[in-house]
This record gives structure tokens, sequence and C-alpha cells, in this order.
């Protein structure tokens, strides 16, 4: 168990519709980073947060969006939803002088019909 | 920038026999470097770091990793493979101490009895 939470677990849902996943990091840690996971892709960066300002984006579409609250948790909402969406996403976490080292969640599995 | 060049998106062995998986790098800057493994339907977990503190580093689950700068490489590897090391191994780079993880495209090991 890495102490980084993810819910829900499982996600089925319709093409264009909006959905949110929670992740809540491990304690201390300030640093909060979201990857996809799909099959054509492999594991990919889209964000990171840290301790509630946006620190860096990577391969993340305009439908997606991310946001850490006062708590440190952090929602990945992602809208319009289109098929290529469904993957695995991850939300990792760390704090500072760790050389990086990123503890990740269990995932959410988005499916997109 | 960054790459993570991971040869091999499938390696097979015996139960007992050596675990070697590759992995390559490209980086500007001394990189730090992880071994991370993923089981089927759960998150990544971290096997091995290297921090530049020692070039063979040693990891959990009897894995270790040798950092070659001058290949350019830092192979994983386990002397005796067990049924239980069966799973997505992924090689990732980081730059800094913060940051994005820059991942390989994974190696599935299987483990024949």
């Amino acid at each position: 168990d890495s102490g980084v939470t993810q819910t829900p677990k499982h996600l089925i849902t319709a093409t264009g519709q909006r959905v949110t996943l929670r992740c809540s990091p491990r304690s201390g840690d300030l640093s909060v980073y979201w990857y996809q996971q799909s099959l054509d892709q492999g594991l990919q960066f889209l964000i990171q947060y840290y301790n509630g300002e946006e620190r860096a984006k990577g391969n993340i579409l305009e439908r997606f969006s991310a946001q850490q609250f006062p708590d440190l948790h952090s929602e990945l909402n992602l809208s319009s939803l289109e098929l290529g969406d469904s993957a695995l996403y991850f939300c990792a976490s760390n704090r500072e002088g760790s050389y990086n080292e990123q503890f990740f969640g269990p995932g959410t599995r988005l499916t997109v019909l | 920038a960054q790459s993570v060049t991971q040869l091999g998106s499938h390696v097979s062995v015996s139960e007992g026999a050596l675990v070697l998986l590759r992995c390559n790098y490209s980086s500007s800057v001394p990189p730090y470097l992880f071994w991370y493994v993923q089981y089927p339907n759960q998150g990544l977990q971290l096997l091995l770091k290297y921090t530049s503190a020692a070039t063979l580093v040693k990891g959990i689950n009897g894995f270790e990793a040798e950092f070659k700068k001058s290949e350019t490489s830092f192979h994983l590897t386990k002397p005796s493979a067990h049924m239980s090391d069966a799973a997505e191994y992924f090689c990732a780079v980081s730059e800094g101490q913060g940051g994005k993880l820059i991942f390989g495209q994974g190696t599935e090991l299987s483990v024949k009895p």
C-alpha cells in the first residue's frame, strides 16, 4: 500500500460526458502528479501540482483540467469524453528532497462507451 | 530531451533462471533513474532507484540494477526468477528532484514453471 488513494476504482461512461477522478496523496506529500496509461501511448505525464499551484503540464488535452485543494487532495476533470480517452489514470505523490521518487495510487480505470 | 528505451516488450524466462530487463536512457543532465513494477490491475510499485550515490543499486524482491554512464544503460537483473515475478516492468527517468517521470514502454515478464 503506497498511501496514495484514488477513487473511483472503475468508471464507465458515455461519449460526451464529464467525469471527475479524485486522488489523495500520502500524508506530508505536497506534490501530486497525474499520468495516463493506455495501450497505444503507454504511461504519459499529464500534469503536476505542488501545494495547490500548477507546476508542470504535459500532454494534457484542453478538455482535461485538474486542481489541488487546500487539503492537498487533487481532482482530474475530463470533459466531452471520447472513446480514445478510455485508459488507466494514475495519481502519484512525493515530497521535496526525495530524489523525485513518486508513489503511485491504484489507478482509476475509465471506460468510455 | 529525455527519453527511455526498453529493449523487448516481452521477456520469458524459466523459474530459477536469470532475469535481465534492458533499459537505455537519454538525458542531458545526470539523471535519476527508476524501475517500477506493475502487477495486473494494480498501480506501480517502486523496485529501486538510482540517485548517483552508487552505481549498483539493490531493490526489493531480490532485484538490482547497474548504472553505466558510458553505455547510458540501467538494466534490471535478478539472479533467480520466481513465479511471483511475472508482471510488467517500467524503467523511468527524471531530470531533477521534482517534475515528471518519463517512462519506457514497459517489458512484460513471464516466468515458466
